[in-house]
């Protein structure tokens, strides 16, 4: 069926640098993409979202890029920091159905 | 702020044993989840409902069951455990209706099937 899945399995950044983690999705019929960060032992916590009709949106040190020509999605993160360290899924859906999550990239952030 | 609340966090169980892991939530969410994390993977989902008196089969239902007799209670139902039924499992709840796309999570069960 359709998937959502992650092209690095673990990023290793310095604190202060700009991290960036990819996603690729085939469901073309998406209508968001969602990005979660789990931190050890947690469940998974809303980052940020897109529309399918937008190709970017930013929030607090974060910015979430789609490309849908290629069906890409990113998460940017600014001067990311030792508490930015975790497992981050993306995630999309379509209408009011379930999510469909991918198998999550590790971020480990070095001081 | 409660949000959604799982209860065990840990549990061993013998194979062929069952047990319900409960999930409760406050913030009146008509959509609730249960998916589970296998190591080093993301989540699967395996029943869902929509609201009081409706459920419906994720993407890995079998050897499970769900109720969903009120708004705040979503407990999921092993009847015969094995030991492939050893993950973590996440309930988690939204309100999509409302066009918000975020879903809250609990904390997790972590099961062991021996």
């Amino acid at each position: 069926g359709e998937s959502v899945g992650l092209h690095l399995p673990t990023l290793s950044v310095q604190e202060g640098d700009n991290s960036i983690i990819n996603c690729a999705y085939s469901n073309s019929a998406s209508d968001y993409f969602i990005w979660y960060k789990q931190e050890s032992g947690k469940g998974p916590q809303f980052i940020i979202d897109i529309r399918s009709n937008m190709d970017k949106r930013q929030g607090q040190r974060v910015t979430v890029l789609l490309n849908k020509t290629v069906k890409h999605l990113s998460l940017q993160i600014a001067a990311t920091q030792p508490g930015d360290s975790a497992v981050y899924f993306c995630a999309e859906r379509e209408g009011y159905s379930t999510l469909t999550f991918g198998k999550g990239t590790m971020l480990l952030v070095s001081p | 702020n409660a949000g959604v609340t799982q209860t065990p966090k840990f549990r061993i169980l013998k194979i062929g044993q069952s047990m319900t892991l409960q999930c409760t939530q406050d913030m009146n969410h008509n959509y609730m989840y249960w998916y589970r994390q296998d190591p080093g993977m993301g989540l699967k989902l395996i029943y869902y409902s929509v609201g009081a008196g409706i459920t419906d089969k994720g993407e890995v239902p079998n050897g499970y069951n769900v109720s969903r007799s009120t708004t705040e209670d979503f407990p999921l139902r092993l009847e015969l455990a094995a030991p492939s039924q050893t993950s973590v499992y996440f309930c988690a709840s939204s309100n999509y209706g409302t066009g918000n796309t975020e879903a809250f999570f609990g904390q997790g069960t972590r099961l062991t099937v021996v």
